[in-house]
């Protein structure tokens, strides 16, 4: 069955500590996201990618960094630039050109220690 | 910039209707539609792609007006299923691949 896997399904992250989190799919989507979703606020794009070895900064990029080296992997470091990382990180992945839609992973729940 | 939606949550009963707007102060090119339940994946409703354009998803459709930049979400009937928290994202033109997610209007639907 396809979709999109995200680990761990929760994370803790100590005080000037860098955490990656993975996301992989399995649905030959070109198009990769992460976004970051906080209570009240919706889901805000952190990265996007369209293509392999390709990525573009979102609206709240500072204080993270992804790699796409595979079309199917697309993870996100957590830096300890990020001073509030406490969040639901979700990750999805669409396919083709222009207006597609975008198929979610079940999230990683972020906390600090 | 972020679409604004309202209302920021709706109680119902089952068997009522419901309306959520999705309104942009920049041009629509597209309105995406999706319904999140707690602790879940946001799952995709509907796209819409024209100005007038409308679609449904069972008993759940939506219409775009894009002289007015906004996007109407109608529930009807609902379920108890209906429940979740539903975002509008929108798209610009052409080859982007971004949307901006409004903030959500939560459903609550009771027996």
């Amino acid at each position: 069955d396809g979709g999109i896997t995200q680990s761990p399904k929760y994370l803790f992250r100590k005080e000037g500590q860098n955490v990656t989190l993975s996301c992989e799919q399995n649905l030959n989507h070109d198009a990769m996201y992460w976004y970051r979703q906080d209570p009240g606020q919706g889901l805000r794009l952190i990265y996007y990618s369209q293509i392999v070895n390709d990525f573009q900064k979102g609206d709240i990029a500072e204080g993270y960094s992804v790699s796409r080296e595979k079309k199917e992997s697309f993870p996100l470091t957590v830096t300890s630039a990020q001073k509030n990382p406490t969040a639901f990180y979700l990750c999805a992945s669409s396919q083709g050109v222009g207006n597609q839609p975008q198929h979610f992973g079940d999230g990683t729940r972020l906390s600090i220690l | 910039q972020q679409p604004v939606q309202s209302p920021q949550a709706v109680i119902l009963r089952e068997g009522e209707d419901a309306v959520i707007n999705c309104s942009s102060s920049k041009a629509l090119y597209s309105v995406h539609w999706y319904r999140q339940k707690h602790g879940e994946a946001p799952v995709f409703l509907m796209i819409l792609l024209k100005g007038g354009e409308q679609k449904g998803h069972e008993k759940i459709s939506a219409s775009f007006n894009e002289k007015k930049q906004q996007s109407s979400l109608y529930l009807t009937a609902s379920q108890l299923s209906y429940s979740g928290t539903y975002f509008c994202g929108t798209g610009p033109r052409g080859n982007d691949y971004k949307l901006s997610f409004g903030a959500g209007t939560t459903v609550t639907v009771r027996a």
